[in-house]
């Protein structure tokens, strides 16, 4: 069972903001953010962990709602370079599954 | 430090062949996985392994066998492959079971198959 991502798609103009959310059914512990770009393998961006700690990446910012179980990716002031497709993804536990992604793609 | 590698990184199958998908991490992780990634699907979970000798089964495993013989070495065979697993794979590692839930996931280049 696969966590859920919001929304599917979104198509932002250079210097705007995107949220991209992310929900379990099950109580998450941790949540990983990850992008991909076209044609390449998933790199890792951030980690969320049960409690609060974030570990990551040092112009995207996240929070995790342990109660909602619920995570949101904040991107501000976004650049071309944020294109991709960003999942999320959580340790059912010893499974690390992830969401269907998000494509994001940014104008200049 | 070469991370996660797979091998080949496209291949294309006439229907009813076998192949094998290799992967290997030289980081000494102790969890390995496969996945197949279909358009609009995201990444799907096909087994995982969660250290040498050990394999169990993931969301989508159906026509599909593994092995791990070998810590760094983690392998997803087809036996007789059908048009239905088209698709790209990717293989992924990260640390052992006290760390796996903290800490980040490497994945392979992917290998592209097309099956005809």
């Amino acid at each position: 069972q696969q966590p859920v991502q919001s929304p599917q798609a979104v198509i932002l103009r250079e210097g705007e903001d995107a949220v991209i959310n992310c929900s379990s059914s099950k109580a998450l512990y941790s949540v990983h953010w990850y992008r991909q770009k076209h044609g390449e393998a998933p790199v890792f961006l951030m980690i969320l962990l049960k409690g609060g700690e974030q570990k990551g990446h040092e112009k995207i910012s996240a929070s995790f709602n342990e109660k909602k179980q619920q995570s949101s990716l904040y991107l501000t002031a976004s650049q071309l370079s944020y294109s991709g497709t960003y999942f999320c993804g959580t340790q059912y536990g010893n499974k690390l599954v992830f969401g269907a992604g998000t494509i994001l793609r940014v104008k200049s | 430090n070469a991370g996660v590698t797979q091998t080949p990184k496209f291949r294309v199958l006439k229907t009813g062949q076998s192949m094998t998908l290799l992967c290997a991490q030289d980081m000494n992780h102790e969890y390995m996985y496969w996945y197949r990634q279909d358009p609009g699907m995201g990444l799907r979970l096909i087994h995982y392994s969660v250290g040498e000798g050990t394999t169990a089964k993931g969301e989508v495993p159906d026509g599909y066998n593994v092995s791990r013989l070998k810590k760094q070495n983690f392998l997803l065979g087809l036996e007789s492959a059908a048009p239905s697993q088209t698709s790209v794979y990717f293989c992924a590692s990260n640390k052992g079971r006290t760390s796996a839930m903290n800490t980040e996931a490497f994945f392979g280049q992917g290998t592209r198959l097309t099956v005809v």
